[in-house]
């Protein structure tokens, strides 16, 4: 079946270092992935998408790398600031986005 | 502005009574969702919609019914049959096309029923 899994619920670090969110994905899942970023009270906003026919995809302090061997992904953020403090979502898409269950990103000044 | 609306932010309700949550979209975007996010849980998908007078089932669609009669718009009602209702409900709206299948979501809807 299809599923989207995150592997830490919780992840702390100092602000200035960089941070690394994982997420794992089925056989079936999908050939292409979105990272959300969610604040607390508010709805889920778009970071970072990455296609399947790609291994490595950069934004603005954010990179998303996609492993399709071990059908892992990961999202790093560098200089982790405390506005990045949030919920993190990977997603697939299946017949609609299937959502893991995310991980909580807490920066410490 | 161009985006989505959910209204209201909060919503009290009496359990056996059914509620309508609204969702509204200037995107111009085809296709519509609804998903249900309990504490420290990821989000489930509870129906979609890839064009107007059309609506499917995802994956938690017991209790729950939607229409869509237009565009821009994508009601769910939560019934007196949903065993748990109390949870924060997210719309989403997409325009469903390749490359990008980018979803943007509403402020939510949090439902609390006692």
């Amino acid at each position: 079946g299809e599923s989207v899994g995150l592997h830490l619920p919780t992840l702390s670090v100092q602000e200035g270092d960089n941070s690394i969110i994982n997420c794992a994905y089925s056989n079936s899942a999908s050939d292409y992935f979105i990272w959300y970023k969610q604040e607390s009270g508010k709805g889920p906003q778009f970071i970072i998408d990455i296609r399947s026919n790609m291994d490595k995809r950069q934004g603005q302090r954010v990179t998303v790398l996609l492993n399709k061997t071990v059908k892992h992904l990961s999202l790093q953020i560098a200089a982790t600031q405390p506005g990045d403090s949030a919920v993190y979502f990977c997603a697939g898409l299946g017949r609609a986005l299937i959502f893991g269950q995310g991980t909580e990103l807490s920066v410490k000044p | 502005d161009g985006g989505i609306t959910q209204s209201p932010k909060y919503l009290f309700r009496k359990e056996g009574q059914n509620v309508t949550l609204s969702c509204e979209q200037n995107l111009n975007h085809d296709a519509m969702y609804w998903y249900r996010q309990d504490p420290g849980q990821g989000l489930r998908l509870i129906y979609y919609s890839q064009i107007v007078n059309d609506f499917q089932k995802g994956d938690i669609a017991e209790g729950y019914s939607v229409s869509r009669e237009k565009k821009e718009s994508f009601p769910l009602t939560v019934t007196s049959a949903q065993k748990n209702p109390t949870a924060f409900y997210l719309c989403a709206s997409s325009t469903g096309l390749a490359p990008s299948y980018e979803q943007y979501f509403g402020p939510g809807t949090r439902l609390t029923v006692t």
